[in-house]
């Protein structure tokens, strides 16, 4: 059962913008360093924003990330309908000492 | 350019033990800033993480709860692979498996192309 809380669902048009929101509870999230990943069917996961909000070299800047409180978010502007993907956040559960990931969001471009 | 190539039976038998291997290729798995990890995805449960392990002057590891009574993840120096062992499978662990590094910092940057293990009889 994940502890990150994520919507199933978004969707937009081509050229607008989605966000993804992540939540955990008790401030789970917002003292802690959060990943985001795409993935696309038949293909590895990638990631796409690590330590909340800083993006690997060769991710556009269309995708962007942050944290605070409760909840961090994934931004993507100028939506293609190659963004089509599911999009999943992750952070280390000290806790835990494990990972964990959200449920997993399916972004589709109308 | 780090790459992860792994290998490993399709097909496992309820009641018997998944073994995956992955080479490491570009990065040590004696790496002091970097873990390997094994990840699984499968349409019911979406990603979930199942466990790694690193060297820091020695060697660790870590598991998700729900699977720790049966997994092992192991390195090999000799090899420059990490392993996977998970016993006394059911068709609940049929998923896509990955190997993953971590670098220094909570995050993923590198994955192999992922395994389809089926557990079936």
């Amino acid at each position: 059962q994940s502890v990150l809380t994520q919507p199933p669902s978004v969707s937009a048009a081509p050229g607008q913008k989605v966000t993804i929101s992540c939540s955990g509870s008790d401030s789970y999230i917002g003292n802690k360093f959060v990943s985001w990943y795409q993935h696309l069917p038949g293909t590895a996961p990638k990631l796409l924003i690590y330590d909340n909000n800083k993006r690997p070299s060769g991710i556009p800047d269309r995708f962007s990330g942050s944290n605070s409180g409760t909840s961090a978010t994934l931004g993507i502007t100028g939506l293609q309908t190659g963004d089509e993907a599911d999009y999943y956040c992750a952070t280390w559960d000290r806790s835990l000492s494990a990972y964990v990931f959200g449920a997993g969001t399916k972004v589709t471009v109308v | 350019q780090i790459q992860l190539q792994q290998s490993g039976p399709r097909l496992v038998k309820p009641s018997q033990t998944l073994s995956l291997t992955c080479v490491i290729s570009g990065d040590s798995v004696s790496s002091d800033r970097a873990a390997w990890n094994w990840i699984r995805q499968s349409p019911s449960r979406g990603l979930e993480w199942l466990g790694r392990t690193y060297y820091r002057s020695k060697w660790y590891n870590d598991y998700e709860l729900s699977v720790k009574s049966r997994i092992t993840v192991n390195p090999d120096t000799s090899k420059n692979h990490v392993s996977l062992h998970l016993i006394s499978v059911t068709p609940e662990d049929t998923a896509i498996y990955y190997c993953v590094r971590e670098p220094v910092g909570a995050h993923f940057d590198h994955w192999g192309e992922g395994t389809l293990v089926t557990v079936s009889s």
